[in-house]
């Protein structure tokens, strides 16, 4: 059964820092993993896509890396803003999953200080 | 539509009663799922639709839980006889074909509270 991490569960940093947030998966079959971030009371925002057969993408400030085989996913944040702060969550579709359903970890709640 | 959009934006209900609640997938988008998400928590798949048959279901946590897609649009997700434990947000989110390697768009939610 596919199970998603997410390290540190809250991260609280000064405006400007640059910062990493970890996602990680039990099963290696996956078909793609997904960022999202969600503020407070609001649906998901998709932020990056990545296919299983890619090792990063990147949109604006945002960063993803892949790497499939030790089951990690990392998302690069640059030049960290308030606006950044929100709940950070990672999602992978399995693989072996015909229902194509995305498998969620619990968030990263990030807060970035003025 | 330009996304994915639900209604009720928020519902308050008596335990007890039923409640339907209602997505709007993007266009010509054949893939939709309901989530949950509890308070603080993570979100908690429900069902999957791909056009109006549902073959996964697994997520649908009794049978108070049930719901129907019209062809490749609306979904309604219902809750019979609501208790307390069912106050949640109702996420709805939608692909634009049944693979696997296209990006998933959600909704804004519906914040379910039974009183």
């Amino acid at each position: 059964k596919q199970e998603v991490t997410q390290i540190p569960a809250a991260l609280s940093v000064p405006e400007g820092e640059n910062l990493v947030l970890n996602c990680s998966f039990t099963d290696s079959a996956i078909y793609n993993l997904q960022w999202f971030r969600q503020d407070p009371g609001k649906g998901l925002t998709s932020l990056l896509l990545i296919q299983s057969s890619q090792r990063e993408q990147t949109s604006g400030r945002l960063n993803a890396s892949l790497d499939k085989s030790s089951g990690r996913s990392t998302l690069y944040i640059a030049a960290s803003q308030p606006g950044d702060s929100a709940t950070y969550l990672c999602a992978v579709r399995p693989g072996v999953d015909s229902s194509y359903k995305l498998i969620f970890g619990s968030g990263t709640r990030l807060l970035v200080r003025p | 539509g330009a996304g994915v959009s639900q209604s009720p934006s928020n519902k308050v209900t008596e335990k007890g009663k039923d409640v339907e609640l209602r997505c709007d997938p993007i266009s010509g988008h054949t893939a939709l799922y309901w989530y949950r998400q509890r308070l603080g928590q993570g979100l908690e798949f429900l069902i999957y639709f791909q056009g109006n048959s549902a073959p996964d279901k697994s997520g649908l946590p009794s049978d108070r839980f049930s719901a129907e897609r019209t062809g490749e649009s609306v979904s309604t997700l219902t809750i019979q006889r609501t208790q307390q434990e069912d106050s949640a947000v109702y996420l709805c989110a939608s692909s634009s074909l049944a693979t696997r390697n296209t990006e998933a768009f959600f909704g804004q939610g519906t914040r379910l509270t039974v009183v």
